[in-house]
């Protein structure tokens, strides 16, 4: 596609229930980023894939939470035993290299809502 | 925490007008990005300016970049009702790797 594409766009989910955020980056960037932003928050990192290798999860902000890339290109982060504190917008970013010095280029988010 | 902070919180000027926002951050970086985000929207990328550079210009666009006062301005100037959004800058630095660091934004409103 165009863009960076993240599904499902709103999810909703009962407190103890386990979630999964997908995201599809354009073609052929190497590096995918995830953030969560809280309303009226800047964009907090949680993790950063270069290919299929995971290089950073310093920002995951408990083992409840885990991400992927198995092949390097489709990602998903996985949020087990959601708590009412994880409610907020997952964003997906990839860039085209690992630099940072590059833009990174953000889907639309998933609003995750934790009852 | 690394984060950086940005000033006005919230602005609110006439279509035409110009609108500055700053923003601030804590450690020596590699490069500032500003990003602008609609409401439900993700974030798009405006600008990057690098450590080295004082000053860039794009469209109506002008960012400064002052590294002694770890500070950074966005101008946009002949603001349309389409600028309305909320503007982040974005800081690397050099043990950071690829992550970004976000500000907490301004909150831009351009009244037509």
């Amino acid at each position: 596609g165009a863009g960076v594409s993240q599904s499902p766009r709103y999810k909703v989910a009962k407190r103890g229930q386990d979630v999964a955020l997908r995201c599809d980056p354009i073609s052929g960037h190497v590096s995918l980023f995830w953030y969560q932003q809280a309303l009226g928050q800047g964009p907090e990192f949680l993790t950063y894939f270069q290919n299929e290798a995971q290089l950073d999860k310093s920002g995951l902000p408990s083992d409840r939470f885990f991400a992927e890339r198995p092949e390097g290109s489709v990602s998903t982060l996985k949020i087990q035993r959601t708590q009412q504190e994880d409610s907020a917008v997952y964003l997906c970013a990839s860039s085209l290299q690992g630099l940072a010095a590059r833009e990174q280029f953000f889907g639309p988010g998933t609003r995750l809502t934790v009852l | 925490s690394q984060q950086g902070e940005e000033d006005p919180q919230a602005l609110s000027i006439q279509e035409g007008e110009n609108a500055t926002m700053n923003c601030s951050y804590k450690t020596s970086i590699n490069n500032l990005q500003w990003y602008r985000q609609n409401s439900g929207r993700g974030l798009v990328h405006l600008i990057l300016i690098r450590s080295n550079e004082r000053e860039k210009h794009s469209g109506r666009l002008r960012v400064t970049l002052d590294t002694s006062k770890k500070s950074s301005s966005l101008l946009i100037t002949a603001s349309r009702a389409a600028d309305t959004a909320s503007y982040f800058c974005a800081t690397d630095w050099r043990t950071s790797g690829s992550r970004l660091t976000f500000g907490e934004g301004t909150q831009l409103t351009v009244n037509p």
